[in-house]
Order: C-alpha cells, then sequence, then structure tokens
C-alpha cells in the first residue's frame, strides 16, 4: 500500500539556517504530494503539493520538488525564521481517491 | 478564511459519556469526508471514510461502533465517540474533498477531545 516515511524529529536550527526535511513515499500510479505543517496548539494548514513529476512546490520561502526517480518529496528552506517552528507532515494521495497518507511528522524548532 | 469547520474545538467529558463532533463544509458541497485522528507526538491516523448518504468506510483497527460517523448531507459529517474513555483522549481532524481526484483536501481546525 501507499506510504510516507520522512526524517525523524527534533530538528534543530539556528535562525537563518537552511533547512531540508527528508520525505520519501510508495504509491502505485501517480500520488500527488503534500507538505502540511501544523504549528503549536492549531489545526493542519496546506504548506505546498505538487501533483505530477518535476513539479515543484513553493510557499512561504519553503520549496519541494516531485522526484518520481527518487521517490522524494524533499522540503527545504534557504533561511528558516523563529516562526517557522512547528510539525511538518509529507503526505501523499493516490490518484484514485482523496485519501490522504501523512508520514510521521517531524517537528522543527527554530532558535533566534 | 476556513472552508472546513469543525465544532467544538476543545471538550472535555466524562467516562462514560458520548461526545459528538461537527465537520461542515463552508463554501462547497463534500462528497467525501475524512476523519483523523493525531496521537501525541505522533502522526495522523485516518480513522474513516465517510461518503453522504452512505455508510462510512473504516480503517483497519477502528471500531465502528465506538466511533459513529454520519454524513447525513452534503455540507455535514458528524463523529460521535461513544462510551468515552481516557484513552480516546486525542486531537481529532477531518478533512473534506468536493469529490474528484486531485481536487483541493481542506482539513478543519481540529477539536481536542479530554475524556477525564
Amino acid at each position: 500500500g501507499n506510504s510516507v516515511t520522512q526524517m525523524e524529529g527534533p530538528v534543530t536550527l539556528s535562525e537563518e539556517a537552511f533547512l531540508t526535511i527528508n520525505c520519501t513515499y510508495t504509491a502505485t500510479g501517480y500520488p500527488s504530494l503534500f507538505w502540511y505543517v501544523q504549528y503549536p496548539g492549531e489545526g493542519l494548514q496546506l504548506l505546498l503539493k505538487a501533483t505530477k513529476a518535476d513539479d515543484k512546490g513553493s510557499n512561504k520561502g519553503f520549496e519541494a520538488t516531485y522526484r518520481k526517480e527518487t521517490t522524494s518529496f524533499h522540503l527545504e528552506k534557504g533561511s528558516v525564521q523563529v516562526s517557522d517552528s512547528a510539525v511538518y507532515f509529507c503526505a501523499l494521495s493516490g490518484n484514485r481517491d482523496d485519501k490522504i497518507i501523512f508520514g510521521k511528522g517531524t517537528r522543527l524548532h527554530i532558535l533566534p | 478564511g476556513a472552508v472546513v469547520s469543525q465544532h467544538p474545538s476543545r471538550v472535555i467529558c466524562k467516562s462514560g459519556t458520548s461526545v459528538k463532533i461537527e465537520c461542515r463544509s463552508l463554501d462547497f458541497q463534500a462528497t467525501t469526508m475524512f476523519w483523523y485522528r493525531q496521537f501525541p507526538k505522533k502522526s495522523l491516523m485516518l480513522m474513516a471514510t465517510s461518503n453522504e448518504g452512505s455508510k462510512a468506510t473504516y480503517e483497519q483497527g477502528v471500531e465502528k461502533d465506538k466511533f459513529l460517523i454520519n454524513h447525513a448531507s452534503l455540507t455535514l459529517s458528524t463523529l460521535t465517540v461513544t462510551s468515552a474513555h481516557p484513552e480516546d483522549s486525542s486531537f481529532y481532524i477531518c478533512s473534506a474533498s468536493a469529490g474528484f481526484s486531485g481536487n483541493t483536501i481542506y482539513f478543519g481546525e481540529g477539536s481536542w477531545l479530554t475524556v477525564v
């Protein structure tokens, strides 16, 4: 079945550091890929998405490229801020339904 | 603004009682809604898929008699936790889709349930 594996946290960085959170997936067909963010005390928010191979999703300085050859969708940001501290979930949905499968989440702490 | 609304956002109930959580799509008709549960410091676990006008499809290991899901209209799905126990305390979140593959999924704000 479909699954998502992402790097375990917590990840602690200093402000303005470069961020990478790795995510790989297993799926049949051509899934859509997502990154969701959950700020402390809040619900899930869609951060970015990509629906086909080589697509790059971007939002708020974050980027992720749909790499079919490596089945990856790594999240990157060139310069993180304290306000980026949150839990980040990599996710996918199959091409036949809208059921979303989530990775376990990566908690990110940004130090001032 | 929010396109999917959950209510209540926080609820405390006594052990043995039942509690209902509502999920409403505000700007569109949601033929399919999904219910997730998030354990502390864990990922979101899909509990069930709720289709308007039909019975919900539960994921393996989810007790359908304990977690009653009703999707009576195109804008409302409800999750009722029956005979709640402290181990049911969790964050429950719903999502809604207009029903065709590739469509954007919107998540509700989530509901924190504490059973005392």
